[in-house]
This record gives C-alpha cells, structure tokens and sequence, in this order.
C-alpha cells in the first residue's frame, strides 16, 4: 500500500492550461518532495520542503510552482508548460531532510504537455 | 555536487544465482545510502538503506555493503527470483547540502 497518494494519476494538458498536481501523507513526515522522472532516467530533486517552508529550489523554471498548505499536503501549480516538461512527477515525503531519513514515493502522475 | 555512479546499466541472472549492483559516489559529505526497486509504471519503493558508520546490513535475500574509505557502496541479491526483475537505483544522501542524489539506475532481468 502506498502511504504517499498523488491525484491524478494521468493528466493531458495544453501548453496553456493550467493545472495542479496534488500529494497528500499522512505519516506525521515534515519533510515533502517533488521529483521529476524522465523515461529510462533516475528521478530529479525540483523542490523540498520542510516544516511547510521551501527549503530546496533546484533552479526549477517558474512555471513550476510548489505549495504547501499544511505539513500533510503539496502542491505542484504548472503554467504554461513545454513538451519536454513531460514526465512522471514523483512526490516523496520524509520525517526530516537531515541525514538517515528514508524518503517514501507515492506512485506519481503521469504528465504529458500536448 | 555529488555525482552517484552506478554499474552495470543492465544485468541479466539466472533464476537462483546472485546479483550484484555497484556505486560509486564522490563526496565524503554524504552519510546515507538507500536502494530503490522501480517496477515499469511503478513508483521506487525503498528496499533497504545503510548508513555510513555501518559497512553491512542484510535483510533476507538482500544485503547492502559500504565502503567508505573507496567510496564504494554494493547491492547484493541471493536466490534472485523472477519478481526481482526491476530497475534498481542507489542513492547518496549528502549532509552537506540535504539532497538525495540518484545512481543511473541498473535493469535487472532474471532468467526463468
């Protein structure tokens, strides 16, 4: 069972759509993440957060912009996208961001830009 | 940065023989060495995880080594079975900077 729950699962989306991924834990974790994984590659930091404040920005381009209501939920808003944005985007979470701490996934929204 | 590099790309074992899956990693800095198993269409699912004043942990089949002197760290898998057939990605965790940093990643197919 997954204990890291992302919606949607798919999502098709113009180059000027707007649209939100969401992530949802609830195992008390403070730390959140979003990957981006191309095919056949590993998956790629973008953000992190901790205690529900951006602590990482892997000089991600502003049309991706991450959220964090409270420590159980994340957000991913996407604007005006590219067709190479396409990807799975993988939200992980963790008790912390120091060191021993196991990230877990959720099983990631697969995101293709028309 | 750290840099995480993984052999072999590809692997393919005889149902019941041992694999093998090295990595490499470049900065002394980093503390934490997980493993991931990603099945196709599938999330990477935590297998297991060493941390650096550790140089073995084995869980079953599987065991992890680390070798902090030569930057080496290695998967090992026992007894492979058919559902072991994944792409394995090791990781390093660096404290300096609190990222995780992915290997390339390792297909694995056994061979029924």
């Amino acid at each position: 069972d997954t204990e890291v729950t992302q919606t949607p699962k798919h999502l098709v989306m113009g180059m000027t759509n707007k649209k939100s991924l969401k992530c949802e834990q609830h195992m008390g974790h403070r730390a959140m993440y979003w990957y981006k994984q191309k095919a056949k590659k590993p998956p790629e930091l973008m953000f992190v957060y901790s205690y529900e404040k951006l602590s990482i920005n892997e000089s991600v381009p502003s049309r991706f912009s991450p959220e964090c209501p409270n420590s159980s939920l994340l957000n991913l808003h996407l604007h005006a996208l590219q067709p190479e944005d396409s990807a799975l985007y993988l939200c992980a979470s963790s008790r912390g961001t120091g060191g021993n701490q196991p990230q877990h996934f959720g099983d990631g929204t697969r995101l293709s830009i028309l | 940065g750290e840099n995480v590099e993984q052999h072999p790309s590809t692997l393919s074992v005889q149902e019941g023989d041992s694999a093998v899956i090295k990595c490499t990693y470049s900065d002394s800095a980093s503390n934490y060495f997980p493993w991931y198993k990603q099945e196709l269409g599938k999330r990477p699912q935590l297998i297991i995880d060493i941390r650096s004043n550790v140089g073995e942990k084995k869980d079953q089949r599987i065991a992890v080594t680390l070798n902090k002197t030569a930057k080496h760290f290695s998967l090992h898998i026992t007894e492979t079975q058919p559902e072991d057939s994944a792409v394995y990605f090791c990781a390093s965790f660096n404290f300096g900077n609190e990222k995780l940093t992915f290997g390339t990643g390792t297909r694995l197919t056994i061979i029924p």
